[in-house]
């Protein structure tokens, strides 16, 4: 099975801060990486799949980057609206396997 | 998108059996070359992937859990469904469906179920 590291599990920064997370995997996976937001009380949704392609309707301001095993997720400038938990996921070979999560406040 | 939603009993006992549906709507579970999904995530804790299911029938289950899962799919129904056996406190969790398919050169991820929750007490 494919181990997905993810760092740092909570994170707190100021409205307009640029906001970095990474995702490891414990083997080579391409790009068959996801990023997904989610907030309280509800189902994940995703904001970049093959590892750096922007879904369609998602702010320009989340980024993400990366190949083989190591991966990153910015949010270039921090809105109020971002507080969420953010999940890495490969999908490269199953089981699928999700980063441990990111919970991201506002100081 | 198609939209999925998960139903079943909110409670079931320890030694049990979880039973959940997904309804499909806004496409044919059966048309096309789709993965179906479930996903678990206890109260405050990360996400793990439980296992799939392909239009064809065939399927791919988590090791962890793979002893105690069958994932089917109802065409009739335009459902597909999870049963895990044996259950104890651990299972407790919410359970989503998913589905995500090959198109055009990529992946493609269509939203997630809203989520049901499944306590396992006595």
């Amino acid at each position: 099975d494919i181990q997905v590291t993810q760092s740092p599990s909570s994170l707190s920064a100021s409205v307009g801060d640029r906001v970095t997370i990474t995702c490891q995997a414990s083997h080579d996976i391409t790009n068959y990486l996801i990023w997904y937001q989610q907030k309280p009380g509800k189902a994940p949704k995703l904001l970049i799949y093959d590892a750096s392609d922007l879904e369609t309707g998602v702010p320009s301001r989340f980024s993400g980057s990366g190949s083989g095993t190591e991966f990153t997720f910015t949010i270039t400038s921090l809105q109020p609206e971002d507080v969420a938990t953010y999940y890495c996921q490969q999908y490269d070979i199953v089981p699928w396997s999700f980063g441990q999560g990111t919970k991201l406040e506002i100081k | 998108h198609v939209q999925l939603q998960e139903s079943g009993p909110g409670l079931v006992k320890p030694s049990q059996t979880l039973s959940l549906t997904c309804t499909v709507s806004n496409g044919s579970i059966s048309s096309g070359s789709y993965y179906w999904n479930w996903i678990r995530q206890p109260a405050g804790k990360g996400l793990e992937w439980i296992g799939r299911i392909y239009t064809s029938g065939s399927t791919d289950y988590n090791p962890s859990l793979k002893s105690r899962v069958t994932i089917s799919i109802d065409t009739s129904k335009n459902q597909f469904s999870l049963k895990l056996t044996s259950v104890t406190a651990a299972d407790t969790a919410m359970y989503y469906c998913s589905m995500y398919y090959y198109h055009s050169g990529r992946w493609w991820f269509d939203p997630w179920g809203q989520g049901t929750l499944v306590t396992v007490s006595s």
